[in-house]
């Protein structure tokens, strides 16, 4: 399973681009990037995966870098409501077997 | 569905006690997974099961740790001689086979505070 690692944390003006950048040097072909947020005392939320490809979708977009070695989930208008703990996670699937592996995530503060 | 629910939201006990929490996936997701978080850490996983069978357990999971699935629908996690530094935030979650729609969907957690 691919480690990641991220800032511990992250400060961005309401209304801007949030910009987060996640390291996975070591991640395998088949291991998806996934984003997930957490807001204080609540389970982690889905954002957003992929494997090669940038994606987006109605929260945010993914940016992977062509070796794959890297990402950066982008916010691009920041609200208040996402001040949150963003965590890169690498998943695995392969022959049925499926497992998040998270970091130790990014703390983003919005500032209004 | 109102998503993954996991009771209870906290639990407070004394060291040497026995507590079962339960989570009750997204009934059509066939996998579920126990995750365990701890202050300022992202979560680690603990185990996971498609359907009733329990694939993998994760080292983290002791003899005092043991969790059940019996008809492949809610799951318990039962922590015995809780010990201080069992105290977390025990998070469940459920998904399809392949991950799609978003991979895992999480319940809120149980709080536990061992005393």
């Amino acid at each position: 399973d691919a480690k990641t690692t991220q800032p511990p944390s992250m400060d961005c003006a309401e209304g801007r681009a949030a910009n987060l950048p996640c390291n996975h040097s070591t991640i395998s072909g088949n291991e998806y990037v996934y984003w997930y947020r957490q807001i204080h005392s609540q389970g982690p939320q889905y954002i957003i995966h992929g494997l090669k490809n940038n994606e987006t979708n109605e929260m945010a977009s993914l940016i992977i870098t062509e070796d794959r070695k890297s990402s950066t989930l982008i916010l691009p208008h920041a609200t208040l409501r996402d001040t949150a703990v963003y965590y890169c996670a690498s998943l695995v699937l392969s022959g049925g077997y499926q497992k998040v592996t998270f970091g130790i995530g990014t703390k983003l503060q919005v500032i209004p | 569905d109102t998503g993954v629910s996991q009771n209870p939201r906290h639990k407070i006990t004394k060291r040497g006690q026995n507590v079962t929490f339960r989570c009750d996936p997204i009934s059509e997701h066939n996998r579920l997974y126990w995750y365990r978080q701890t202050l300022g850490q992202g979560p680690e996983f603990l185990t996971y099961f498609q359907n009733e069978a329990q694939l993998e357990k994760s080292r983290l999971l002791s003899d005092r740790f043991s969790a059940e699935r019996p008809k492949g629908s809610f799951s318990t996690l039962e922590i015995q001689r809780t010990e201080q530094g069992d105290s977390a935030m025990y998070l469940c979650a459920s998904s399809f086979p392949d991950a799609r729609g978003g991979g895992y969907t999480f319940g809120s957690g149980t709080r536990l505070t061992v005393v």
